[in-house]
């Protein structure tokens, strides 16, 4: 079947760096998306990864590892506004997403 | 960037009325949207998908007599919960799809309360 994996909750300083893990196992693959939710608001996009490697783009950067089926997401410089839900979502061969109960991020100060 | 937007924002009706909730998607054209249910504190769980001018898909347990879409026009679908209980109550949001990387653009979201 198709699941994704990402932690329940995790939480970080403000300044600090975080690292939000997301294994998946999808029917085919076509990319893995990350997407910022907070509380009582829709999902905005953060990123997309097809290809293995990095992508930064500002405070925020993300991993992807095809053959571990693995990816991250690092958070940079942390603000408070920053505390949200993380969502992993990965784009199978129908190109449908197959989306994780998302990361709760806690900021403190 | 790709706007999408949910009509009404939030909406409390009685139990057994219908409510219809609208997804536009403004400055771009999709084939395909979605239509998502979050329960507080819970993930995302996919609805239906709709697709223009064809019958929605409906994930397994969505009763698709209860949750009628209507994918009219490229920039529009609606969603009726028809004779709501409260359990229908929840956050309910709709996307459209672009094409390559088949991202997901959100709407706002709208807020069922059945009373």
């Amino acid at each position: 079947g198709q699941n994704i994996d990402q932690p329940t909750e995790m939480t970080a300083t403000e300044g600090a760096i975080v690292q939000i893990n997301c294994t998946y196992q999808t029917s085919g693959f076509n990319g893995l998306f990350w997407y910022q939710q907070h509380a009582g608001e829709a999902p905005t996009f953060l990123s997309y990864n097809v290809l293995d490697g990095l992508e930064e783009k500002g405070r925020f950067s993300s991993f992807l590892s095809r053959s571990k089926g693995y990816s991250y997401l690092l958070l940079k410089e942390l603000q408070m506004k920053d505390s949200a839900s993380y969502l992993c979502a990965g784009l199978d061969s129908n190109y449908q997403l197959i989306w994780g109960a998302g990361t709760k991020l806690i900021i403190k100060p | 960037g790709a706007v999408v937007s949910q009509h009404p924002s939030w909406v409390i009706c009685k139990s057994g009325t219908s409510v219809k909730i609208e997804c536009r998607s403004l400055d771009f054209q999709a084939t395909t949207m979605f239509w998502y249910r979050q329960f507080p504190k819970q993930s995302l769980m996919l609805m239906a998908t709709s697709n223009e001018g064809s019958k929605a898909t409906y994930e397994q347990g969505v009763e698709k007599d209860k949750f009628l879409i209507n994918h009219a026009s490229l920039t529009l679908s609606t969603l009726t919960v028809t004779s709501a209980h409260p359990e229908d109550s929840s956050f309910y949001i709709c996307s459209a799809r672009v094409r390559q990387p088949y991202e997901q653009y959100f709407g706002p979201g709208t807020r069922l309360t059945v009373t």
